[in-house]
């Protein structure tokens, strides 16, 4: 199947600090990629969707300028998470889609400190 | 709103035994209900499900989609305790492309 990839695994950054995630799909296009986080023992949720070349459409409650997203390329997705504070803790999860198949990343753990 | 409600959110059995999780949902626009599996990192995929009534089978695992209900269910046979894990139902939402999550089950398989 195909493979995404996300960079890095895993992050622990000072409170106040910005952090940026890597999505990347390895052997396929992807023009639309989707971020998720995850508290623990709950499930995922979707924090928006993003689609290349143009401006991401983010779920209700998710703040844009805080979680900035830039889809610049067929294969490349970021998640900025600036001003990091320690609620922000979590696991951030990117997908990737291909035809109706979505691909998931390995994921990202971030501790805010 | 659209919603995926898992049960049991949590099922302790012993291996051997056959467990069954259940997924029902509310959507405004389905498209497929996947199932996947959840150990420490991000979910594998298991099955993807669209039409009613046709099971889907992969070794001991198998699922079914009843469309007309708005649930499926996730079987599995003769567990092990390599099956411990959170097991995840999505629905994929037309049009939008979207996965909406339930709550996910957790599986312990006790030896």
């Amino acid at each position: 199947g195909a493979v995404v990839s996300q960079h890095p695994s895993r992050v622990i950054c000072k409170s106040g600090t910005s952090v940026k995630i890597e999505c990347r799909s390895l052997d396929f296009q992807a023009t639309t990629m989707f971020w998720y986080r995850q508290f623990p023992k709950q499930s995922l949720m979707l924090m928006a969707t993003s689609n290349e070349g143009s401006k991401a459409t983010y779920e209700q409650g998710v703040e844009k300028d805080k979680f900035l997203i830039n889809h610049a390329s067929l294969t490349l997705s970021t998640l900025t998470v600036t001003s990091a504070h320690p609620e922000d803790s979590s696991f951030y999860i990117c997908s990737a889609r291909e035809g109706i198949s979505q691909y998931f990343g390995p994921g990202t753990r971030l501790l805010v400190l | 709103e659209d919603k995926v409600v898992q049960s049991p959110l949590s099922l302790v059995v012993h291996e051997g035994d056959t467990v069954t999780l259940n997924c029902s949902y509310e959507v405004t626009n389905f498209r497929s209900l996947l199932w996947y599996k959840q150990e420490k990192k991000a979910p594998t995929f298991l099955f993807m499900l669209t039409s009613s009534g046709i099971e889907k089978k992969s070794g001991r695992l198998s699922s079914i989609l009843d469309k007309k209900e708005l649930f499926s269910i996730l079987n599995i046979t003769a567990t092990q305790t390599g099956d411990s894990a959170v097991y995840l139902c999505a629905v994929l939402i037309q049009g939008a492309q979207k996965l909406v999550f339930g709550q996910g089950t957790r599986l312990t398989i006790n030896p």
